[in-house]
């Protein structure tokens, strides 16, 4: 079963303006990650935030974790074409040895 | 060289064929998984392996086996493949001294069961 869902399912902007993906997610967690997957190719991790922090940066990456809400946001400033690519986030639980739980993905299109 | 290695990259085959899905590692890690992505999906977990005697069943194992036969290699077997097999494979490590789970992808292998 799927504990994450993404929103939206896709995302179209246009390059230079900036791209927010939202996760929810239902039970506690011990992580959140956030993946990119370029078409049809493996994932690459891109950010790791622990239930424990509020915000994490990374570049042009923005991540914010609300476990009240059981919510995250990523926000990819100033896009690129070279972002094109959806995005999953995956979450870990310490009480099933951290194996990661994905959501559907978000399908992000930058436009030049 | 990429650090998790998957063969075949893409692989056509019939209704009853047994196929077999490789993965090696360069990456030292100790544990290992397989999952399966179909469209419009998140990757669900096929099995997954903590080192070479603990293997475990994921959340779809049926109709899949899988074996270790190293640290660095871990295959997945479709003993008699069905059409709704046809998906995109993946394999990944990570390692267990770094208590985050953090996983390292190949490229995939795309599978049409005809």
């Amino acid at each position: 079963s799927q504990q994450g869902e993404e929103d939206p399912q896709a995302l179209s902007i246009q390059e230079g303006e900036n791209a927010t993906m939202n996760c929810s997610y239902k039970t506690s967690i011990n992580n959140l990650q956030w993946y990119r997957q370029n078409s049809g190719r493996g994932l690459v991790h891109l950010i790791l935030i622990r239930s424990n922090e509020r915000e994490k940066h990374s570049g042009r990456l923005r991540v914010t974790l609300d476990t009240s809400k059981k919510s995250s946001s990523l926000l990819i400033t100033a896009s690129r074409a070279a972002d094109t690519a959806s995005y999953f986030c995956a979450t870990a639980r310490r009480d099933s040895n951290y194996q990661l739980i994905w959501g559907a993905g978000t399908k992000l299109i930058i436009k030049p | 060289d990429a650090d998790v290695t998957q063969t075949p990259r893409n692989r056509i085959t019939k209704t009853g064929k047994r196929i077999m899905l490789e993965c090696s590692q360069t990456k030292g890690h100790d544990r290992m998984y397989w999952y399966r992505q179909d469209p419009g999906l998140g990757l669900r977990l096929i099995y997954y392996s903590f080192d070479v005697k603990d293997i475990n069943k994921g959340e779809i194992s049926d109709g899949y086996s899988v074996s270790r036969q190293a640290q660095a290699k871990f295959s997945l077997s479709l003993e008699s493949a069905i059409p709704n097999q046809t998906a995109l494979y993946f394999c990944a490590t990570s390692d267990s001294q770094i208590a985050k789970n953090i996983q390292y992808f190949g490229a995939g292998t795309r599978l049409s069961v005809l």
